[in-house]
């Protein structure tokens, strides 16, 4: 039982370049849930996902995309990365409560 | 959205000392999770607690959702205690961050 799983753990981009990151839940959870964490912060919610087909915008949506075609898959896209979005990514799954959360994705753009 | 607000910022203790954390939301709360940040960045689930008071171990949490706020004991702290710590109160299929209070502790 892998619960969740992010890939991939580092990433370095250019400006202007696009990526996908994968999440991945194996405990069919319904709720699927995209963060940012910048450093000295908490998380703050970029795109959720209550369900296979569904997607909504959480606090801090713009300059992503995300999709959630299988129940246990869940993935972010950044379509032309900037600077501002270097930042660790944190994949989260759940019932109703609790989250369980993946170990994050480090990305930086230069 | 909800507004949390957690205090201290910054808390160093001796080990061996206890200590209160103590989190604030602005609105009502369907439920409410504590974190645990390692120096590895992994969020560890401490409890979840919509209401009341659990206990693990030398931790335990309440939370009074009436009056929008949550706390966290830490007794007889160790260094491996360390780390920052989140509340989590979740709205409407969503749970939002305080900023988190960073714990250090000294041997």
């Amino acid at each position: 039982n892998a619960g969740v799983t992010q890939t991939p753990k580092f990433r370095v981009l250019k400006t202007g370049q696009s990526m996908t990151l994968l999440c991945a839940q194996d405990m069919n959870h319904e709720y699927m849930y995209w963060y940012r964490q910048d450093p000295g912060m908490g998380l703050r919610l970029i795109h959720y996902s209550v369900g296979e087909g569904t997607t909504a915008k959480g606090e801090v949506p713009d300059g992503y995309n995300v999709s959630r075609l299988k129940k246990q898959n869940f993935l972010l896209g950044l379509e032309s990365a900037a600077p501002s979005q270097t930042s660790v990514y944190f994949c989260a799954s759940g019932p109703a409560s609790p989250l369980h959360f993946g170990n994050g994705t480090r990305l930086t753009v230069t | 959205g909800i507004q949390v607000e957690q205090s201290p910022p910054d808390l160093i203790l001796q080990e061996g000392a206890n200590s209160t954390l103590r989190c604030n939301f602005s609105d009502s709360v369907n439920n409410l999770q504590w974190f645990h940040q390692n120096p590895w960045g992994q969020l560890i689930n401490l409890f979840y607690i919509p209401s009341g008071t659990k206990q693990n171990g030398r931790l335990s949490a309440t939370t009074v959702a009436t009056e929008r706020y949550s706390l966290l004991y830490i007794s007889s702290s160790q260094t491996t205690d360390s780390g920052v710590y989140f509340c989590a109160p979740r709205n409407a299929g969503k749970s939002t961050f305080g900023d988190g209070t960073t714990l250090t502790v000294k041997p």
